[in-house]
């Protein structure tokens, strides 16, 4: 069974710029999230999906930050204009729907540097 | 806020030894507790989950849940080399299948 896939691997950027982040699920993974994870810090969730629908999105800044899941499958998640306390790895997440299915499947992670 | 704690550490322990973590949440209403490992550079893989008060055993691996105290630990016997990673534990509330991670406590285990 195919893992979470995430491109790019690694992006780096200068302040302002732009910045798209890519994530296919597990096949037939309900759930998605995106997580940031700074240097030295656990994760924190940034969003959280259901299908295409967005379940929890009071975390993400959202006058720069954008996430979309189209058709319930594939999100991409954007960072307009980027800021220096951006630099983190973004985790993309999968779980199948159900109750008390515990495992988050992770994707490798997408290292963002900004400049 | 929903809040889990964690030693950052380092935990330094020998070869063959317990490696003991430990983690507390502030939710009373979480339901589902879970220990991540971390290697560097790698993305956190679930090693265990517990749901109700006591121990559950997994191999060199025991998970320790007391609600009351608002309290999940890890405990490692025989720790080996290969078991140095970040240790994050996850808590999440009844019902909202959204974990909130702990910091993470890193584990160096020395030969």
């Amino acid at each position: 069974e195919a893992g979470v896939a995430q491109s790019p691997r690694y992006k780096i950027i200068e302040k302002r710029q732009s910045v798209a982040f890519w994530c296919n699920p597990i096949s037939g993974h309900a759930t998605l999230y995106w997580y940031q994870q700074i240097l030295g810090q656990g994760p924190k969730l940034l969003i959280q999906f259901q299908n295409n629908g967005v379940v929890d999105d009071s975390q993400l800044p959202k006058d720069r930050f954008s996430a979309e899941r189209l058709k319930g499958v594939d999100s991409t998640l954007k960072i307009q204009p980027a800021k220096l306390e951006d630099s983190a790895v973004y985790l993309c997440a999968s779980r199948p729907s159900g109750r008390n299915t515990g495992e988050l499947f992770f994707g490798e992670g997408s290292r963002l540097t900004v400049l | 806020q929903k809040e889990v704690e964690q030693n950052s550490g380092p935990l330094s322990v020998p070869e063959g030894a317990i490696a003991s973590l430990n983690c507390t949440y502030s939710d009373r209403g979480s339901q589902s507790f879970f220990w991540y490992r971390q290697y560097s550079g790698k993305s956190p893989e679930l090693i265990m989950s517990i749901y109700s008060n006591g121990d559950k055993e997994d191999g060199r691996f025991t998970a320790q849940l007391n609600k009351a105290s608002q309290y999940v630990s890890l405990l490692i016997r025989d720790s080996q080399p290969s078991d140095s990673a970040t240790y994050l534990c996850a808590v999440e509330s009844g019902g909202s299948y959204i974990p909130t991670f702990g910091r993470g406590t890193s584990l160096i285990v020395h030969p």
